[in-house]
């Protein structure tokens, strides 16, 4: 079964926006992370957040995690058109295998 | 280009047929992950490999086997298709577990 739901489903917003997607998870874990799948291509890794971290940044990218929710965001800045994909939050357990979700898809109209 | 290479990129099997999905990475990563994608379920986890010369089952491994064949290679095996396994095949590898994944381009199967 998925450890992550993200929320929204889908998102839709005009270039230069702001894009924010959230994740919850259910159990205890060791990381967070989340990756972009463009339309038929496979996943990349975009960011990764420890269990001890509460916010990361990478680029337009900023990641928070609140361990005592089990919820996590994140926050597209300045949006793209090359920013249209899908995003998915990814735990990782303390089996260390990643559980995804089922994902957000983000449209940047221009 | 360095990263995960899976092949073949499409295939289209009948009922019954078997067929092995290959998979290879030359970042010189320790663990191997094989998952599938259907829609609306995000990816779902059929084997992985932590180390060379271990595998384990993941949450969907029914109708499925796997071969970590060296370091750098990690195989997925059906091999007696059914319609229910129609889905895109993802390969991934990573450093160690813990760490960020590095993902093949896909493997799109449909069994007819």
């Amino acid at each position: 079964s998925q450890q992550g739901e993200e929320d929204p489903q889908a998102l839709s917003i005009q270039e230069g926006e702001n894009a924010t997607m959230n994740c919850s998870y259910k159990t205890s874990i060791n990381n967070l992370q989340w990756y972009r799948q463009n339309s038929g291509r496979g996943l990349v890794h975009l960011i990764l957040i420890r269990s001890n971290e509460r916010e990361k940044h990478s680029g337009r990218l900023r990641v928070t995690l609140d361990t005592s929710k089990k919820s996590s965001s994140l926050l597209i800045t300045a949006s793209r058109a090359a920013d249209t994909a899908s995003y998915f939050c990814a735990t990782d357990g303390n089996d260390y295998k990643l559980s995804f979700g089922a994902g957000t898809t983000v449209t940047v109209r221009a | 280009n360095a990263g995960v290479t899976q092949t073949p990129k499409f295939q289209v099997l009948k009922t019954g047929q078997s067929m092995t999905l290959q998979c290879a990475q030359d970042m010189n990563h320790n663990s191997m992950y094989w998952y599938r994608q259907d829609p609306g379920m995000g990816l779902r986890l059929i084997y992985y490999s932590a180390s060379e010369g271990t595998t384990d089952k993941g949450e969907v491994p029914n109708g499925y086997n796997v071969s970590r064949l060296n370091k750098r290679e990690f195989s997925l095996r059906l091999e007696s298709a059914a319609p229910s396994q129609t889905s895109v095949y993802f390969c991934a590898s990573s450093e160690r577990q813990g760490r960020g994944y590095t993902f093949g381009s896909g493997t799109r199967l449909t069994v007819v």
